[in-house]
């Protein structure tokens, strides 16, 4: 079945510590995002790739790196600089185009939590 | 710029009740809009979309969401809730660029 596999589903970190969240496609999906979600704050977009080798910032870029070197693939890097690191991380792809054609109907991924101790 | 207010973060409801589930969206442009549900500790799943056509969307397991362009809204109802419709719901708008999500409504049906 094709979907989005996110790893690890929890991670604890010490302060410091930089860390990689992990994100699979096999949706055959060109756009990914990253997302993060605290509790009442709904879904803040760190990151988003609309194509192999190229990623744009979203509103909360501070602190995270991505890359994208292979369509199926789009890990995130919470780095030390991230003041507060601790949420759930989504993970999301679509389809590019026209949103009648399907695109911006995003597929999410299970999440990971990570914690800062 | 576009934005999105879901206006209750929580929404206690018994079983078999109604419920509405309020959203309302600023835009300058044409919009889609979306509702998604989270489950705990899951991602999100597509509930329904209003991208063209009737105003009125329905989902597979009974919810239903009108678009208002006159009042800028997209609320979610359902006739009868059910135990297992417990969960968080996301509005979120398309307009000229990206999906913006709104703050989220829990839903807790009480037998």
């Amino acid at each position: 079945d094709g979907g989005i596999t996110q790893s690890p589903k929890y991670l604890f970190r010490k302060e410091g510590q930089n860390v990689t969240l992990s994100c699979e496609q096999n949706l055959n999906h060109d756009a990914m995002y990253w997302y993060r979600q605290d509790p009442g704050q709904g879904l803040r977009l760190i990151y988003y790739s609309q194509i192999v080798n190229d990623f744009q910032k979203g509103d909360i870029a501070e602190g995270y790196s991505v890359s994208r070197e292979k369509k199926e693939s789009f890990p995130l890097t919470v780095t030390s600089a991230q003041k507060n690191p601790t949420a759930f991380y989504l993970c999301a792809s679509s389809m590019t185009g026209q949103p009648r054609s399907g695109a911006n109907v995003l597929t999410f991924g299970a999440g990971s939590r990570l914690t800062v101790l | 710029a576009q934005s999105v207010t879901q206006l209750d973060s929580q929404v206690p409801v018994f079983e078999e009740a109604p419920v509405e589930l309020r959203c309302n969206y600023s835009s300058s442009v044409s919009v889609y809009l979306f509702w998604y549900v989270q489950y705990p500790n899951q991602g999100l799943q597509l509930l329904l979309k209003y991208l063209s056509g009737s105003t009125l969307v329905e989902s597979i397991n009974g919810f239903e969401a009108e678009f208002n362009k006159s009042q800028t809204s997209f609320h979610l109802r359902k006739p009868s809730v059910h135990i297992s419709d417990t969960a968080e719901y996301f509005c979120a708008v398309r307009g000229s660029n990206m999906l913006t999500f709104g703050g989220g409504t829990r839903l807790m049906v009480k037998p």
